[in-house]
């Protein structure tokens, strides 16, 4: 069974703060996926990680993927208080054929204090 | 170019009752995935369909629970005599035809189901 763990899950940092989360998954996968939901809302893509070695950046945030080690990161660079949410990270589930699904990991609160 | 639909966004049922959940996929999908946030923790999933047929339903709880997608219509999850351990947020996704999708699974915006 596939199994994803993010640590931490909870993270409380301050503005102007660098931090990594990170997502460790027990079966071999070539995709990651990162999304973020705000409370009450949906989940909204941040990165789609399709290969070992892949790295995206959007803005303050940046999603690598090392898929020997089964980890990836997100780095958030001098953070700010509109990144304020739960980041989850995915990977694709098989059985049998094609991709039949996402398996998430817990998620990672995170609040960022002014 | 309209996202995925869920409605309804809140669903209020007594014990015992049966919720109905309807997923639209984007236009260009045909595969739906449905999944169960319980609160403060992350997404499970229930099950995979595509147009008339399910492709893997091995989150599914074996009684109360059914899932389809028909040929004309959004999918629709049924939950029979519910308990208040079904309260919880229900997300559909949907993807393209594709075996793994390359830019994602695009999620709607959640049904929020309390049962009272």
């Amino acid at each position: 069974e596939l199994k994803v763990e993010q640590n931490p899950l909870f993270l409380s940092m301050q503005e102007g703060k660098n931090y990594t989360i990170y997502c460790n998954y027990s079966t071999t996968s070539d995709r990651l996926y990162w999304y973020r939901q705000d409370p009450g809302k949906s989940l909204e893509s941040l990165f789609v990680l399709l290969s070992n070695g892949a790295v995206k950046q959007e803005g303050r945030l940046m999603a690598s993927l090392d898929t020997k080690a089964r980890l990836s990161t997100l780095h958030i660079t001098a953070a700010v208080h509109d990144l304020s949410a739960t980041y989850f990270c995915a990977v694709d589930f098989y059985s049998g054929g094609g991709a039949d699904g996402l398996t998430f990991g817990k998620g990672t609160h995170l609040i960022i204090q002014p | 170019n309209a996202g995925v639909m869920q409605n309804p966004r809140h669903l209020v049922r007594r014990r015992g009752q049966e919720a109905r959940l309807r997923c639209s996929p984007m236009k260009g999908h045909s595969h739906v995935y449905w999944y169960r946030q319980l609160p403060e923790e992350g997404l499970k999933f229930m099950v995979y369909l595509q147009k008339e047929n399910i492709i893997d339903e091995s989150g599914m709880p074996k009684e109360r629970f059914s899932a389809e997608f028909p040929k004309e219509g959004p999918s629709i999850l049924r939950i029979q005599q519910v308990v208040r351990g079904d309260s919880a947020a229900y997300f559909c996704a949907s993807s393209p035809p594709v075996t793994a999708p390359k830019y994602g699974y695009t999620f709607g915006s959640g049904t929020r189901l309390t049962v009272v």
